[in-house]
């Protein structure tokens, strides 16, 4: 059974905090991904990795950076919280081809 | 850039059919998905064109047109489980990598 696992399903953070998102993958995916969802605005591509090392910005990656050292973890870092990063957050992964990807279920995160 | 426009809401009763639409504006991609996501769940894979045409799975069934700029989702025999958010996803072929980029969703209101 494939299988994303979230570090967190749950978090609060206080404004100006630095925060870890931690995303694993056990199908040996070549490409890892977070997103963001709002109410409304579905779900906007943060940053993407194809392989270790290499990260892609996506339409919204102010505010967040990511980490690849291993192939299976893939890191969302917010480097100081802000109360509009107020969200869920969701990691995948997918095969190279990306025909079909595989999703955590999320973190919700709260910033006060 | 990209983007892909879905209608925000459709309703329809138990046993129906109904059709979800995406259209979308992008300089190239591999492929049109979709991904159905139930409250509070993650979002899962549905269906995948690579090609013009339309693809079954059971009762979901989804179509491509290229030349038009199209795609749609088709539900038959709608149930009330099918009640959920609905998103098409392209995966462009302009950029480094492969991201994966998706529309704003449809929430999909199935009553008896």
């Amino acid at each position: 059974d494939v299988k994303v696992t979230q570090s967190s399903r749950y978090l609060v953070k206080r404004t100006g905090e630095k925060v870890f998102l931690e995303c694993v993958q056990d199908m040996d995916h070549e490409n890892m991904f977070w997103y963001r969802q709002d109410p409304g605005l579905g779900l906007r591509l943060i940053y993407f990795s194809y392989d270790v090392k290499m990260k892609e910005k996506g339409d919204i990656p102010e505010g967040y950076s990511v980490s690849r050292e291993k192939k299976e973890r893939f890191s969302l870092i917010l480097e100081s919280a802000s109360t509009n990063q107020t969200s869920m957050y969701l990691c995948a992964s997918s095969p190279i081809t990306a025909r079909e990807a595989f999703f955590g279920q999320g973190t919700r995160l709260t910033v006060v | 850039g990209q983007s892909l426009e879905q209608p925000s809401e459709v309703t329809a009763v138990e046993g129906a059919i109904v059709q979800i639409n995406c259209t979308y504006q992008t300089s190239g991609f591999y492929g049109l998905s979709w991904y159905q996501q139930h409250d509070g769940g993650a979002p899962t894979f549905l269906s995948y064109n690579a090609l013009d045409g339309l693809e079954e799975t059971g009762r979901f069934s989804s179509f491509l047109s290229r030349s038009d700029s199209y795609g749609y989702l088709l539900l038959q025999e709608l149930q009330m489980k099918d009640s959920a958010s609905y998103f098409c996803a392209v995966r462009p072929s302009n950029q480094a990598g492969t991201a994966l980029i998706f529309g704003k969703g449809t929430t999909l209101s199935v009553s008896s």
